[in-house]
Order: structure tokens, then sequence, then C-alpha cells
């Protein structure tokens, strides 16, 4: 069972262009983090977003938790292809500090 | 060096052999965790401990087995290997919250033959 699900799972564009990436999920989250990760090298976080309608700013990346603390976004204004990698967004699962991933959002950015 | 290191890197092994993973971190983080990564299906935790000698299971643990008897160290094992734990494997640790930054090592690439 995907607790977290991510859309879309693809995402090629030019740059220059803007893009929203979404985790969703039907379980209501105390937090979500966003990471990235680059090919050969392990995840790193970006952001944690914890209070519900929480907006944070990463320079040119916008993160959103929903009202409701069930989905978050990930909008990129102007992408640049030192942005192509693979987001995820995480969140914590049951109880023990466990950290529970969506599958994660593949985004190339062409020159 | 500080931070968290993976051993070994890169590992080719044929069915039903023992292969250990090792992980070593050394900000002394109380959390850590073995995940393996596949496409299509993200991260997946197989393992967990939230200190010393305190192990649980994830979501994909069989086949699979850990140990954490200091807190710096946390071997992953496949005790008879087969080839669908062919992946990426990711050890991570956190100092303790959830909201707390969860840091990746470098990842050990398997392949099972």
């Amino acid at each position: 069972t995907q607790l977290l699900e991510q859309s879309p799972q693809f995402l090629s564009i030019q740059e220059g262009e803007n893009l929203t990436v979404y985790c969703n999920s039907s379980s209501v989250f105390s937090s979500l983090q966003w990471y990235r990760q680059e090919p050969g090298e392990g995840p790193v976080l970006l952001v944690t977003v914890v209070t519900g309608g929480e907006v944070k700013k990463l320079k040119r990346l916008t993160f959103q938790f929903g009202d409701a603390r069930k989905d978050s976004s990930l909008h990129i204004t102007a992408a640049q292809p030192g942005d192509t990698g693979l987001y995820l967004c995480a969140g914590p699962y049951n109880q023990g500090g466990k950290l529970i991933f969506g599958q994660g959002t593949e985004l190339s950015v062409k020159p | 060096d500080a931070g968290i290191t993976q051993s070994p890197r890169y590992k080719i092994t044929e069915t039903g052999r023992q292969v250990t993973l090792m992980c070593h971190q050394t900000w002394s983080h109380s959390y850590m965790f073995w995940y393996r990564q596949d496409l299509g299906h993200g991260l997946r935790l197989i393992y967990y401990s939230a200190a010393a000698d305190i192990t649980d299971k994830g979501e994909v643990p069989d086949g699979y087995v850990v140990s954490r008897s200091k807190t710096e160290n946390f071997p992953l094992t496949l005790e008879s290997a087969t080839r669908s734990q062919t992946s990426v494997y990711f050890c991570a640790s956190r100092a303790g919250a959830h909201t707390d930054t969860q840091y990746f090592g470098p990842g050990t690439r398997l392949t099972v033959l």
C-alpha cells in the first residue's frame, strides 16, 4: 500500500518552464519532507513542512503543505538543467520513527 | 570524516550466498534505516533501529537480517541472496524527531546473479 502518491512520475521540460509536482495521501501527516536525489547519490533533504497551509520557499522552489495536511506540492519557477533529478516526498508513518516515501518524480530539464 | 558511509559501493554475488552491507555514521544519531530503491517503487524501508540493540521491521523485511550492537554501525545481511534482491540499498540516519533531517549514505548497488 503506497501511502504517498506522487504525480507525475516523469516530467521532461525545457529550461525556463515552470512545473509543479504533487504528493497526495488519504492519511493525515504531522509533517512532510521533500528530498532531491541525483544519479548515483543518496537523497538530500530540501525542506520540511509542519503546519497545514504552510508555504516555504527555497530560491526558485516553492513548497506548500495542504490545509488538511494530506498533501503537498513542489513548484519550480524557471527550471534550470541543474534542477534535474528525482524528487521524493516523505512523511512519518505509524509509530517508531519510520519515514515513508512516495515513489518519486523524475524531472529532466533540457537546455 | 564526519558523515554516513556505506561499503561496499558495488557488489556482485550469486544466488544463495550470504552478503553483508555495512553502514557507519559518525554523528551518534539515534535512528538508522535501511532502504532499497527499485524503479517504480521509490524508497522502501527494510529495517530500522531507534537505538543500539533496538531494531524493527519496515515494509519489506523478508530475507534480510540486521543488528545494531553499536550506535554508529548498522549492518544489513542478506542470509541467502535471491535475484529479487538485486537493488540499490541506502542506509540513512537521523538524530531524533521526524522533522529532523534524515541523512543518506551514497548507496550500495547489489547485483545477484
